[in-house]
């Protein structure tokens, strides 16, 4: 089974300070995704990677950056907290170019920003 | 920009009543289509997905979903639910390669015994 580890389930940070969300996948994926997840907006991405150290910007990449230095792992970082930044975030991953449409997901990491 | 809504945010059934969610997209393109659910306390997971050929297609559990491409439409349904099928389902549309996904607003199913 694939698996997808995000490196914490529960952070509580306060406003300016720097947050780094790790991810991990055990499966060889060429993508891997940051989504953040809140009530009634569903998933929104945030970045993604399609290989080392390439990215490329979602839908809402404004307050976050992202590192990919090995294939396996890929960061959030938050530079510098703020309130609305509080959200469940969610790490993905999922085969190269190929469109299968099938992410595999981790158990998503709960931030609170104070 | 490619988008996705989904009709109802909030839906509660009773077990063995028949259930219909809706989904529309934006982009009338060729499009592949996806539903994923997530069941309480666990990670997102496919449920099914449409690429082309027959507009019905099944997914695990007894879900079936159909394409309509003339209303934009991809609606989730299931003939008779279960408990077990309490959980928040999300459509999700490919939108460009490397298996980017736009994914919806999302639908909380709870079914009540």
């Amino acid at each position: 089974d694939v698996k997808v580890t995000q490196s914490s389930r529960y952070l509580v940070k306060r406003t300016g300070e720097k947050v780094f969300l790790e991810c991990v996948q055990d499966m060889d994926h060429e993508n891997m995704f940051w989504y953040r997840q809140d009530p009634g907006l569903g998933l929104r991405l945030i970045y993604f990677s399609y290989d080392v150290k390439m990215k490329e910007k979602g839908d809402i990449p404004e307050g976050y950056s992202v590192s990919r230095e090995k294939k396996e792992r890929f960061s959030l970082i938050l530079e510098s907290a703020s309130t609305n930044q509080t959200s469940m975030y969610l790490c993905a991953s999922s085969l190269g170019q190929e469109v299968t449409g099938e992410l595999f997901f981790g158990e998503g990491s709960r931030l609170t920003v104070l | 920009a490619q988008s996705v809504s989904q009709h109802n945010h909030h839906v509660i059934l009773s077990e063995a009543a028949s259930l219909e969610l809706g989904c529309n997209y934006s982009y009338g393109g060729t499009v592949n289509l996806f539903w994923y659910v997530q069941y309480p306390g666990q990670h997102l997971q496919l449920l099914l997905k449409y690429f082309s050929g027959d507009p019905l297609v099944k997914g695990i559990k007894g879900f079936e979903a159909e394409f309509i491409k003339s209303k934009f439409s991809f609606n989730l349904r299931k003939p008779s639910v279960q408990w077990s099928d309490t959980a928040e389902y999300f459509c999700a549309v490919t939108s460009g390669g490397y298996n980017k996904l736009i994914f919806g607003a999302g639908t909380r199913l709870a079914v009540h015994p």
